[in-house]
């Protein structure tokens, strides 16, 4: 399986952006790119993926660079509910299931 | 609101007893469902594929008499933790998806605590 590197923990400021980054250099053709957040004792919510170009949503954006070797999902105003620990997982057809790396730690201060 | 439903929200028991979670998607069907521990401060880890109609597939390390998993209809899968003892103490969580490729729900999580 891929697998991907995140920092362990990142801070910022509240209405600020925040950028989080994952590298996966061994990422194959077929890997989607999905991110996930877990809130303090409540299970993972999905948040985004995509597979070569940019994507928004309501949520946040995921900005995938050219070479598809690192990506960045990006809060566009960080709030104090977004303190969660965000995962970057690549999945292909492995049935569905994702595999969790160590993710990042995001905290947000007022 | 939740699409995917898991009960009990905690659980305390006595060690040696067993303990069943229930796993429920709301407004889909669930062919294949997926269950994880967590320990504090870890990541998740995949335990095992819970599959409707068949037995299940655990992963590497998992020992499948000791969870035990019955997905027996289309919104229903169940892990029991048989024989529960400290070292189960854990945060277990249930995921499952409309189709296979799509994103996955996560139920709410059980946090068993074995005396």
């Amino acid at each position: 399986d891929a697998k991907t590197t995140q920092p362990n923990s990142m801070e910022s400021n509240e209405e600020e952006p925040v950028h989080l980054p994952c590298n996966h250099s061994t990422i194959s053709g077929t890997d989607y790119i999905h991110w996930y957040r877990q809130l303090p004792s409540q299970g993972p919510e999905y948040v985004i993926h995509g597979l070569t170009s940019n994507v928004n949503n309501r949520m946040a954006s995921l900005a995938i660079a050219e070479d598809r070797k690192s990506s960045t999902l990006i809060l566009h105003r960080a709030t104090l509910r977004d303190a969660a620990v965000y995962y970057c997982i690549l999945t292909y057809n492995q049935g569905g299931k994702l595999i969790f790396g160590q993710g990042t730690e995001l905290s947000v201060k007022p | 609101g939740a699409v995917v439903s898991q009960h009990p929200s905690w659980v305390i028991c006595k060690s040696g007893t067993s303990v069943k979670i229930e796993c429920r998607s709301l407004d889909f069907q669930a062919t294949t469902m997926f269950w994880y521990r967590q320990f504090p401060k870890q990541s998740l880890m995949l335990m095992a594929t819970s599959n409707e109609g068949s037995k299940a597939t655990y992963e590497q390390g998992v020992e499948k008499d000791k969870f035990l998993i019955n997905h027996a209809s289309l919104t229903l899968s169940t892990l029991t933790v048989t024989s529960a003892h400290p070292e189960d103490s854990s945060f277990y969580i249930c995921s499952a998806h409309r189709a296979t490729n799509e994103k996955l729900f996560f139920g709410s999580g059980t946090q068993l605590s074995v005396l």
